[in-house]
């Protein structure tokens, strides 16, 4: 069954409105987490490494003020698009570590701004 | 800088047509070369992880290879149910928190 959730599985939105994602880890505690982003026919991109009870790290240029990331329990990690405008219309996805270096990805969120 | 390259882009097969899929890499210290199934509108789902060259893995249809400088999904005897996009990811030694680079994928269709 899968081992990491995300919520909302998509979302439209008003340019310069703010939306959270949630990324949940199902079945163990994650001290990081990851945020991906994915653009049609693109790879997945790195945005940022979530790390509980401290500061992400962000990937090269990613706005930090942009895509606020909270990591304030061991299950869950949130994303917020600050002021999302249509160049943000992408698919967000999460992941936690496994234990052999993999990682384990959630379904996605389907962001839409108008 | 870690690089993954992916061919073809796209492969379309008959079912039961047998081939393969490439992902050729540079990284600096290869710590673990991933493969992942991801379907339209989806998270990638997480198929092998191979360490060292020489090393092979299977899963029912599916097996993954590994050499130096890359990896080969070998497909045999496909179905519908197999057709996707295939990631193949790399992660280096000296990513410190332990980051995979992804290529761009090859989404394969298989015809009935």
């Amino acid at each position: 069954g899968a081992v990491v959730s995300q919520h909302p599985s998509w979302v439209i939105c008003k340019s310069g409105t703010s939306v959270k994602i949630e990324c949940r880890s199902l079945d163990f505690q994650a001290t990081t987490m990851f945020w991906y982003r994915q653009f049609p026919k693109q790879s997945l991109m790195l945005m940022a490494t979530s790390n509980e009870g401290s500061k992400a790290t962000y990937e090269q240029g990613v706005e930090k003020d942009k895509f606020l990331i909270n990591h304030a329990s061991l299950t869950l990690s949130t994303l917020t698009v600050t002021s999302a405008h249509p160049e943000d219309s992408s698919f967000y996805i999460c992941s936690r570590k496994g234990g052999l270096g993999e990682q384990f990805f959630g379904p996605g969120t389907r962001l839409t701004v108008l | 800088e870690d690089q993954v390259t992916q061919s073809p882009e796209a492969l379309r097969l008959q079912e039961g047509e047998s081939s393969s899929l490439n992902c050729s890499y540079t990284v600096s210290g290869l710590r673990g070369l991933f493969w992942y199934r991801q379907d339209p509108g989806k998270g990638p789902e997480f198929l092998f992880t191979l360490y060292s060259a020489g090393e092979e893995k299977e899963k029912e249809r599916l097996k993954a290879t590994l050499t130096k400088k890359e990896s080969f999904l070998h497909i045999t005897a496909p179905k519908p149910e197999d057709s996707a996009t295939y990631l193949c990811a790399v992660q280096a030694w000296d990513s410190g928190y332990s980051t995979l680079t992804f290529g761009k994928g090859t989404m394969l269709l298989v015809s009935p």
